[in-house]
């Protein structure tokens, strides 16, 4: 079965700076790759999403791209503000299903 | 657009009731829905697949006779679990996919809801 991997539990990060993310995936390459912020309690909230074809993904201060050689994808936010303080998910699908990474907590320190 | 809500947004019940949660897609036509659970501090773990107006499809470890979902229309789907233990307690969250997209596969989610069973 597929196994999602996302690098480290928390990362602490200086206001300002780009924070980078990254979501390990074993066995095949799904077909779409997304990117989901969850805050304490809350469900997800959908960011961004990228298709194996595509190489990279920008949104606002958002930055995904996907490595399907490597089968990696790296989330970027530039600019980094407090705000962006949350847990970060990657988030893969085989067929019809979802199936999420462990997640990356994300502490933007001012 | 694309709001999803759950209902209720926490509830506290005893060992061995049953507990029922709703999932709506507020503004869109959900054909599949599904249903997931987190501990705390743990990633979503997807229990089941919810198809509008067929059987749900269970993930591999999840009893089926224990989580009853229903995906009666277009728009709701509910999580029932029955005989619940202090083990169940967890925070069993919602999503459908928002067929507009055009065949994407976005999926939105509800708040979730918490069920502590004491």
């Amino acid at each position: 079965s597929q196994k999602i991997e996302q690098n480290s539990e928390a990362l602490n990060i200086q206001e300002g700076k780009t924070a980078t993310l990254t979501c390990n995936y074993t066995n095949y390459s799904p077909a779409y790759l997304q990117w989901y912020r969850q805050d304490p309690g809350r469900g997800p909230v959908f960011l961004l999403l990228i298709r194996e074809n595509e190489k990279e993904k920008r949104k606002e201060r958002l930055k995904v791209t996907f490595d399907t050689t490597l089968k990696q994808s790296l989330f970027h936010i530039t600019a980094s503000q407090p705000a962006d303080s949350a847990t970060y998910l990657c988030a893969l699908n085989t067929g019809n299903q979802f199936y999420f990474g462990t997640g990356t907590s994300l502490t933007v320190i001012p | 657009g694309a709001v999803v809500s759950q209902h209720p947004s926490w509830v506290i019940c005893k060992s061995g009731t049953s507990v029922k949660i709703e999932c709506r897609s507020l503004d869109f036509q959900a054909t599949t829905m599904f249903w997931y659970r987190q501990f705390p501090k743990q990633s979503l773990m997807l229990m089941a697949t919810s198809n509008e107006g067929s059987k749900a499809t269970y993930e591999q470890g999840v009893e089926k006779d224990k989580f009853l979902i229903n995906h009666a229309s277009l728009t709701l789907s509910t999580l029932t679990v029955t005989s619940a233990h202090p083990e169940d307690s967890s925070f069993y969250i919602c999503s459908a996919r928002d067929w507009r997209t055009g065949g994407s596969y976005e999926q939105y989610f509800g708040p979730g809801t918490r069920l502590t069973v004491t």
